[in-house]
Formats: structure tokens, sequence, C-alpha cells
């Protein structure tokens, strides 16, 4: 069955530490990939998003993703970790013509 | 350019009361979703416009729910009659069109308590 797994309900870092969350797919296909974030009371914000070619990509804030096909994962990074990231980051997948599929969510924690 | 806009931001109704949400999306977007979000999961896609035109509405409960965006700009979610397990953040999105490359914006939410 298709689906975007978020192993991580919950990771508690310390300011300045380095983050990585993770994200998983299941499709036959290789989807458009998103990492979106969001803050207490708030939509969610487009952090970076993946179609085609770098499999290293840029995102807003300091956060970057890489795509593995190899791994059907499409992991979340930062180098260090300010206190206003805390927040809840969810994975979303699309495939072409298709609409958006969200994983559960990570939600993180700064520790001062 | 102004964002997604939606309200109420918070609701609070008894079960098999009904109730409704608003949004209007960024000008010019013609792709308007609804998402329901549970508390501790990713939004679940409701409904999807393409300017007045529903393109998806496979998980939408029809017997509770209904949506409509009359003349192609904002849109209304309801909820007759709701039940406890209908409380969840109410999102509302935007694209400009449905092409997958497109960015989809989202409002801040409702945020729809059913006690």
């Amino acid at each position: 069955a298709q689906s975007v797994t978020q192993p991580d309900i919950h990771i508690t870092v310390s300011e300045g530490a380095s983050l990585e969350l993770r994200c998983n797919y299941s499709y036959g296909a290789t989807p458009y990939l998103f990492w979106y974030v969001q803050s207490p009371g708030q939509g969610l914000q487009l952090l970076l998003k993946y179609f085609s070619g770098d499999t290293l990509v840029q995102g807003i804030k300091g956060f970057e993703a890489e795509f593995k096909r190899s791994q059907s994962s499409f992991n979340l990074r930062k180098p260090s970790v300010h206190w206003s990231d805390a927040a809840e980051y969810f994975c979303a997948v699309v495939l072409y013509g298709q609409n958006f599929v969200f994983g559960p969510g990570t939600r993180l924690s700064v520790l001062p | 350019e102004a964002g997604v806009a939606q309200s109420p931001r918070y609701k609070i109704i008894e079960k098999r009361q009904s109730v409704a949400f608003w949004c209007n999306p960024i000008s010019g977007h013609a792709t308007l979703y609804w998402y329901q979000q549970i508390l501790g999961q990713g939004p679940k896609l409701l409904i999807q416009f393409q300017n007045n035109g529903v393109v998806d509405d496979s998980q939408l409960p029809k017997d509770r729910f209904s949506a409509e965006r009359l003349k192609g700009v904002d849109s209304t979610l309801k909820i007759q009659p709701a039940k406890l397990e209908d409380s969840a953040v109410y999102l509302c999105a935007s694209r400009r069109t449905s092409g997958s490359h497109n960015e989809q914006f989202f409002g801040p939410g409702t945020r729809l308590t059913v006690l």
C-alpha cells in the first residue's frame, strides 16, 4: 500500500546541535517530495521540495534534505538547531496527477 | 500578497450541532483544498476544488460533511450533525493550479472542539 512514514514521533535536541528528521515513502514510482513545518496554532509552511535533479535540496531557515532513491527516503537536516525551530514537521508526497499525502509528523523540542 | 484566510479560528460546539467554516484562498488560485488534521496526525484531504467544481471528495464523509465553492473563490465547509470524532483542526489550502510542481499555501486553520 502507498504510504508515508515518519518513524520518530517526538525528537528532543539541544540548541546548537544538529538535527535529522526521517521520512520514508512506499510508492511504485518516485513521487514529488516536500517538507512542511507547523508552529503551534499556525498553518503549514513549506520548507523545501524535491522534484528531480540534484538529490540534495536547500530550503528556508537553513534546512536541507537529501533524496535517496535506493532507500525511498527524504530526510530533513539542519546543522545547528535554534530554539525557534521547535515545531511539528511533516513530510508529504505527491504522485503526478494525484493529491498530497502527508506523513504523521515529528514533533521537535529544543532544549536551551 | 495576502495569504489564505480562514474563520473562525476556534469553535466549540456540542455533538449533534452544526458548524460552518469559511476559507478565502490566495487571489488567483484556482485550486482549493480542505484538510482535516486530528491531534497527533498529519493533514488528511477531505475535498479538492478546481475553480468551483469538485475534483476529489472521495474522503469526505458525505452523510455529515458538505462543502461548496460557488463562485470559484471562497469556500465553506459544513458539518451537520457534528460527532465527537470531528474534533480536529480544519485546514484550507490553495494552489495556483493543480499541477504537482505548484506549492500549496495553507491557512492558519480552524480548531473545532465537539463536546
